[in-house]
């Protein structure tokens, strides 16, 4: 799987967009972008997944670029409750197994 | 609809035991996987199971194995204890990666080992 750059941490007013980038330069043409979260000391949570187009759900959107080389999640108003490690992951859906590789993620500070 | 389980909660053990952790799936999920996550690093997948088979390892020693039972729950057994183990060990479910859809994985709350 195709590793991912992520900046180790950010901060975000509560109410505001929180931006998380994340850069995957090397991902083939068979790799999906995933995103998840850990709040602390909880089992990491799936946000979003996307292949190519701009995915958006309940939770975030995810913004993948042209070259799919970089892609942003977006939480559109950021609460308290979104303090938590986001990670992004490169993963391909062949293969007989979809194991996650996980990097060490951007932790996101939402303050008030 | 009961999401993953896993139990127990916290462990403590000494070096040189051995430890087994029970994981059961989200309903209608039949492949499970293990993560040991060490303090302030991500998850490391440890092995994934699907049919009652290992399909994947991840770079972990043979003292660390594992089984799936015919109702999809599993166990990781982990033996000769060294201090280093000590960490959350996570249980993620989903499909069939043969089942040919989205598979997101699911993640239970984890056990805490702590090995002194």
């Amino acid at each position: 799987d195709a590793k991912t750059t992520q900046p180790p941490s950010m901060d975000c007013a509560e109410g505001r967009a929180a931006n998380l980038p994340c850069n995957h330069s090397t991902i083939s043409g068979n790799e999906y972008v995933y995103w998840y979260r850990q709040i602390h000391s909880q089992g990491p949570q799936y946000i979003i997944h996307g292949l190519k187009n701009n995915e958006t759900n309940e939770m975030a959107s995810l913004i993948i670029t042209e070259d799919r080389k970089s892609s942003t999640l977006i939480l559109p108003h950021a609460t308290l409750r979104d303090t938590a490690v986001y990670y992004c992951i490169v993963r391909s859906h062949t293969g007989t197994a979809s194991k996650l590789t996980f990097g060490t993620g951007t932790r996101l500070q939402v303050t008030l | 609809d009961a999401g993953v389980t896993q139990s127990p909660t916290h462990l403590i053990k000494t070096r040189g035991q051995q430890v087994t952790l029970r994981c059961s799936p989200k309903s209608g999920h039949d492949t499970v996987s293990w993560y040991q996550q060490a303090l302030g690093q991500g998850p490391q997948f440890i092995f994934q199971y699907y049919e009652e088979e290992e399909r994947q390892r991840g770079n972990f020693p043979d003292r660390f194995s594992g089984h799936q039972f015919p109702n999809y729950s599993s166990e990781l057994n982990v033996n000769a204890l060294l201090l280093g183990d000590s960490a959350l060990y996570l249980c993620a479910s989903s499909n069939s990666p043969l089942a040919g859809v989205s598979y997101e994985q699911y993640f239970g709350p984890g056990t805490r080992l702590t090995v002194t």
